[in-house]
């Protein structure tokens, strides 16, 4: 069964760079019918999609954080990354990484998620 | 960007009512919708895909209607463990929107 696992540090100071890792188990990283996408959710709100890489190493970005983030893959780890620079208190949200597949349109399964917060 | 408009934000419902609520895209989706359920402290979970096709393991008093541009979710006979927020997300396209949530609460 996939089972994804989000980790990083909860706590980043603003202006700094946000990096988290989404470690996947139970099944390869490396398939031609998934991608891979990090969503997140401000307290008390709702979900907001970050951005999608695929098998190719192509990414799909939210066009409002785009300029800030970076998601790429590594396969040999199994591990899916997320970097958001210049973060700032509007950063702060439980990030989930999730798998993606685009026959379907769906995330899932998902990670329990991990809470980032942005203070100076 | 495709914009997700999810009505109404809150529903106020009692155990084994029947409760819809709607989510319209700004723009055709044809079925490319999903609705999740999001109990708190948990991630999101699944419920129809393709904007009527129930997921495995999800009771068959879910069920997701429409094409286009709006859709419904429908659950008929509400159970306690029902009482949570429901996403719908477009899958037509990138970027990916989520609508804002409805939230189904005890009466």
């Amino acid at each position: 069964q996939l089972q994804l696992q989000e980790s990083g540090p909860g706590l980043v100071k603003t202006s700094e760079t946000l990096s988290l890792t989404c470690s996947v188990s139970g099944g390869s990283i490396n398939t031609v019918d998934y991608s891979w996408g990090w969503i997140r959710q401000p307290p008390g709100k709702g979900l907001e999609w970050i951005g999608n890489i695929n098998y190719r190493g192509v990414t799909y970005y939210n066009l409002s954080l785009k300029s800030r983030i970076t998601i790429s893959v590594d396969k040999a780890r199994s591990q899916v990354s997320l970097k958001l620079n210049s973060v700032t208190a509007a950063d702060t949200a439980l990030y989930y990484c999730s798998r993606w597949s685009d026959s379907i349109g769906w995330f899932d399964p998902w990670g329990q998620g991990t809470l980032v917060t942005v203070s100076s | 960007d495709i914009q997700m408009t999810q009505s109404p934000s809150s529903v106020s419902a009692s155990v084994g009512d029947r409760v819809t609520f709607t989510c319209r895209a700004s723009q055709d989706i044809s079925t490319w919708l999903l609705w999740y359920q999001q109990k708190p402290g948990k991630a999101p979970k699944v419920l129809i895909y393709l904007a009527s096709f129930l997921q495995s393991g999800v009771p068959a008093r879910f069920s997701g209607s429409g094409s286009g541009t709006d859709f419904n979710l429908t659950i008929s006979g509400l159970q306690t463990e029902d009482f949570a927020i429901y996403y719908c997300q477009q899958a037509k396209s990138f970027p990916l929107t989520f609508g804002g949530g409805t939230k189904v609460e005890i009466k």
